[in-house]
């Protein structure tokens, strides 16, 4: 089983729709996880940590289910420039050893 | 606050020659990655650096590729000789460390692309 584990899509969706990505991972001693967004062609950054409580920012809300071992990303009310692969990672916690999932590619449709 | 700086952004070479890429992190960062890119995949991690010490190089294709972060500050990774599938963007990051605000916090660089003809 992969360390990470995403859907590579391609999520085709409507601007204004809500789109939700899930990622799962095997390690239960893993310690924190993220998202991080890349554009075309450009370096990863990070959207946002995912907190045991789940957490939110803006129309961004990212939730951690440890017994299930997934992390999710919710997006509402998507805009065009939402559109970006998702990168879903993990920190397994041997010396902050970071792990990446494949990514989700999101396309925003007008 | 300076970034993560990387060079070259483009390489390209034939099959069996040599290339080395250089990255110097966010200053005062103690971990360092490099992570190789290949299209359409996520980024896979080849060697972490803690200071000057290696963490994790157990994806790091050790019969062609090395890095090495002498001084703790910057670092190199080499691949002699490269293949055909080593075509990729080669991501370096750095972090503040464990136990720092923000450990796990990756800030990238704008990566190398390099091309294996």
């Amino acid at each position: 089983r992969k360390e990470v584990e995403q859907d590579p899509g391609p999520f085709n969706v409507p601007e204004g729709a809500t789109v939700a990505f899930n990622c799962t991972y095997s390690n239960s001693a893993s310690q924190s996880f993220f998202w991080y967004r890349q554009d075309c062609r450009k370096e990863p950054k990070l959207l946002m940590s995912v907190y045991s409580s789940g957490n939110e920012d803006g129309r961004f809300t990212a939730q951690l289910n440890r017994a299930s071992q997934y992390i999710s990303l919710l997006i509402r009310d998507s805009k065009l420039s939402d559109s970006a692969t998702y990168l879903c990672v993990v920190n397994i916690g041997r010396d902050d050893k970071i792990i990446f999932g494949k990514g989700t590619r999101l396309h925003i449709l007008p | 606050e300076a970034g993560v700086a990387q060079s070259p952004r483009y390489k390209i070479i034939e099959k069996r020659q040599s290339v080395a890429f250089w990255c110097n992190p966010i200053s005062g960062h103690a971990t360092l990655y490099w992570y190789q890119q290949i299209l359409g995949q996520g980024p896979k991690l080849l060697i972490q650096f803690q200071n000057n010490g290696v963490v994790d190089d157990s994806q790091l294709p050790k019969d062609r590729f090395s890095a090495e972060r002498l001084k703790g500050v910057d670092s190199t990774l080499k691949i002699q000789p490269a293949k055909l599938e080593d075509s990729a963007v080669y991501l370096c990051a750095s972090s503040p460390g464990t136990g720092m605000a923000g450990a796990n916090v990756l800030t990238f660089g704008a990566g190398s692309r390099l091309t294996v003809l």
